[in-house]
């Protein structure tokens, strides 16, 4: 069964300091694995996308990381501030996007304190 | 920010009412999406169009309908609203073009039903 794990489920951070969210996925066929940043009473907006080939992207103090070969991803956030206080949702593609499936995680609730 | 907008962001209605929720993007994008979203949920896929005329039902059972008459309309009714069709929806939109597939979200709709 295809499937996309997060962990933690939620993380409370003080302000400056850094943090890294874990996605762990079965899906087969792998397409790719973006994350996506979702505010509250917001939409999600996509901050990268790992495909097969990449390891490490950066996005600003985003860094996210790809093991294609465990299955696992990690984002890193670096000097975190309060508006990183969101929900970090994990979704794998099975295919190139004309076919393929998407399979979403649940979601890592962050909050940053001050 | 992505040119995509849902209304109403709010509706408390009671049970038995006809809603429907607005979703219009502007990107000329062909494939449009319903999320259905819950605290702590992963989003579930619940409508899906390809292009004009085209409708699929996604992987989560819903009692809704959608049309898409127009290519940047894509209109999510409940003929008769229960208290179980209590959550946040999501319309989401992609470029048929794009090989990432990056979704681009609207603000979503919460739909409370008494």
């Amino acid at each position: 069964k295809n499937q996309v794990e997060q962990s933690p489920q939620s993380l409370i951070i003080l302000e400056g300091k850094n943090c890294t969210l874990q996605c762990n996925y079965t899906v087969s066929p792998f397409s790719n694995l973006r994350w996506y940043k979702q505010d509250t009473g917001r939409g999600p907006v996509s901050l990268t996308i790992m495909t097969f080939s990449e390891n490490t992207k950066s996005n600003g103090r985003y860094t996210a990381t790809l093991d294609a070969d465990t299955k696992q991803s990690s984002l890193h956030i670096t000097a975190s501030q309060l508006s990183d206080s969101a929900s970090y949702i994990c979704v794998v593609s099975d295919r190139g996007s004309t076919l393929g499936r998407l399979y979403f995680g649940r979601g890592t609730q962050l909050t940053v304190w001050p | 920010e992505a040119d995509i907008y849902q209304t109403p962001r709010y509706l408390v209605i009671g049970t038995g009412k006809k809603i429907t929720l607005e979703c219009s993007q502007t990107m000329g994008h062909d494939k449009m999406y319903w999320y259905q979203q819950d605290p702590g949920m992963e989003l579930h896929l619940i409508h899906y169009s390809y292009g004009v005329n085209s409708t699929e039902k996604g992987d989560l059972s819903s009692e809704s309908t959608v049309s898409r008459i127009r290519t940047e309309h894509f209109p999510l009714t409940l003929e008769s609203a229960r208290p179980s069709h209590t959550s946040q929806y999501l319309c989401a939109s992609s470029d048929t073009l794009s090989d990432t597939g990056e979704l681009f979200f609207g603000e979503g709709s919460r739909l409370t039903v008494l």
